[in-house]
């Protein structure tokens, strides 16, 4: 069985101020990685991936994430927010490989303030 | 380009009462649906999963099930609802052979009283 831990279930932050956004997971097979944002009255959007290959991965909007196999985590980081980035932050966690079905396994959640 | 629909976007039913909510896609042929829910102060959970029309599986058992009567029309049903099925369910697609990406539709907030 697979779990997703979202450390913070809320982060306030200044304006341009950078924020991470904690995640870290258990699973006992190897694992995609996965960060959705969902902006207020809107669905859930794919922000960035992790598949294979480096683990530094680029997002939408400015955002990163570090895939760490031994601290089993996957931290979102962006150096500077906008308010335009107050939203609600979900990490998420699949099998890698097998049938590829959307099986996702999500975090509680953290809700990004951005304030000015 | 594709387009998920989801509605209704907030639901308030009383307890024992049915329910349907519908979700459609287009665009695309062939999806993978997904039924996702998330309580209140918990993570998202897959429900259903269907690979094409008039094949569900679930996640987990509950109260609710959930139907594919066309391509790109995917149902969640009840027939009595009760007060733990409150919560923000979550249509979304992925195409065939790439489950890793998911398109979520904006979600239906459900409250039973």
């Amino acid at each position: 069985a697979q779990s997703v831990t979202q450390l913070d279930s809320q982060v306030p932050v200044f304006e341009e101020a950078p924020v991470e956004l904690r995640c870290n997971y258990s699973s006992s097979v190897s694992v995609y990685l996965f960060w959705y944002v969902q902006y207020p009255n809107q669905g859930l959007q794919l922000l960035l991936k992790y598949l294979s290959g480096s683990t530094l991965v680029k997002g939408i909007n400015g955002f990163e994430a570090e895939f760490n196999k031994s601290q089993t985590s996957f931290h979102l980081r962006k150096p500077s927010v906008h308010i335009s980035d107050t939203a609600e932050y979900f990490c998420a966690v699949s099998n890698a490989g097998g049938t590829s079905y959307g099986k996702l396994t999500f975090g509680q959640g953290t809700i990004l303030t951005v304030h000015p | 380009s594709q387009t998920i629909h989801q509605w209704p976007a907030t639901l308030v039913q009383p307890v024992g009462s049915p329910l349907s909510l519908e979700c459609t896609v287009e665009g695309t042929s062939n999806p993978n649906l997904y039924w996702y829910r998330q309580a209140a102060g918990r993570g998202l959970q897959l429900l259903f999963y269907s690979v094409g029309i008039g094949q569900i599986s679930s996640e987990v058992p509950q109260n609710l099930s959930a139907s594919r009567p066309q391509d790109r029309q995917f149902i969640l049903s009840s027939k009595k609802l009760l007060l733990s099925d409150s919560g923000f369910y979550l249509c979304a697609w992925s195409q065939q052979g790439a489950g890793e990406k998911l398109f979520f539709g904006s979600g239906t907030q459900l409250s039973v009283l």
